[in-house]
């Protein structure tokens, strides 16, 4: 059971370039999250998904995409990445009427 | 939607003494909220949480207080040891509706307990 699981862990990439980092959960979670982390701001919600099939805008979703197709599988890509979108980013699970976050390790990324 | 405010942003106590990190939240239709400690390099990790039906919880060391009407909720931490540095975030969610599914947390409180 390894829980919440983030790929790739660390990533540097050049303006303009595109990415996914996968979040794969092994606990049948229906909930799953991205949050980014910057300094002094804290857990920042991008995008999140309610089940297999649907995702939802968060509070920071602009310069992101997702996608659900399988449930225990949540994807973030970056079309175009920019240097703001240096960052700390988590993905985080959990039960329906379960408030309890369960995070994956984080995956830092840098756009130069 | 839902804002959360944390005070303050860094607080050093010393080895042995209490640490109170304070949060306000904007919607009074929120009900749940949870605490996370982030160890320098980690995952956040859930430590305590209190629901809106609950003034007070307590688990060893650490308690949390809400005040509905106020609507604001601190942790208190006592006996601080140098394994309680790291950074704290709190967070509110609310128990129905879109609101329920997602968690809005405040920006931390990086604690430093100097021995």
């Amino acid at each position: 059971n390894a829980g919440v699981t983030q790929t790739p862990k660390f990533r540097v990439l050049k303006t303009g370039q595109s990415m996914t980092l996968l979040c794969a959960q092994d606990m049948n979670h229906e909930y799953m999250y991205w949050y980014r982390q910057d300094p002094g701001m804290g857990l920042r919600l991008i995008h999140y998904s309610v089940g297999e099939g649907t995702t939802a805008k968060g509070e920071v979703p602009d310069g992101y995409n997702v996608s659900r197709l399988k449930k225990q599988n949540f994807l973030l890509g970056l079309e175009s990445a920019a240097p703001s979108q240096t960052s700390v980013y988590f993905c985080a699970s959990r039960v329906p009427g379960a408030n309890v976050l369960t995070f994956g390790a984080g995956s830092r990324l840098t756009v130069l | 939607g839902e804002n959360v405010e944390q005070h303050p942003s860094t607080l050093s106590v010393q080895e042995g003494d209490s640490a109170v990190i304070k949060c306000t939240y904007s919607d009074s239709a929120s009900n749940y909220f949870p605490w996370y400690k982030q160890e320098l390099g980690k995952r956040p990790q859930l430590i305590i949480d209190i629901r809106s039906n609950v003034g007070e919880k307590k688990d060893q060391r650490i308690a949390v207080t809400l005040n509905k009407t106020a609507k604001h909720f601190s942790l208190h931490i006592t006996e601080t040891q140098p394994e309680d540095s790291a950074v704290y975030f709190c967070a509110a969610s609310m128990g129905s509706g879109a609101g329920s599914y997602q968690l809005t947390f405040g920006k931390g409180t990086k604690l430093s307990v100097i021995p």
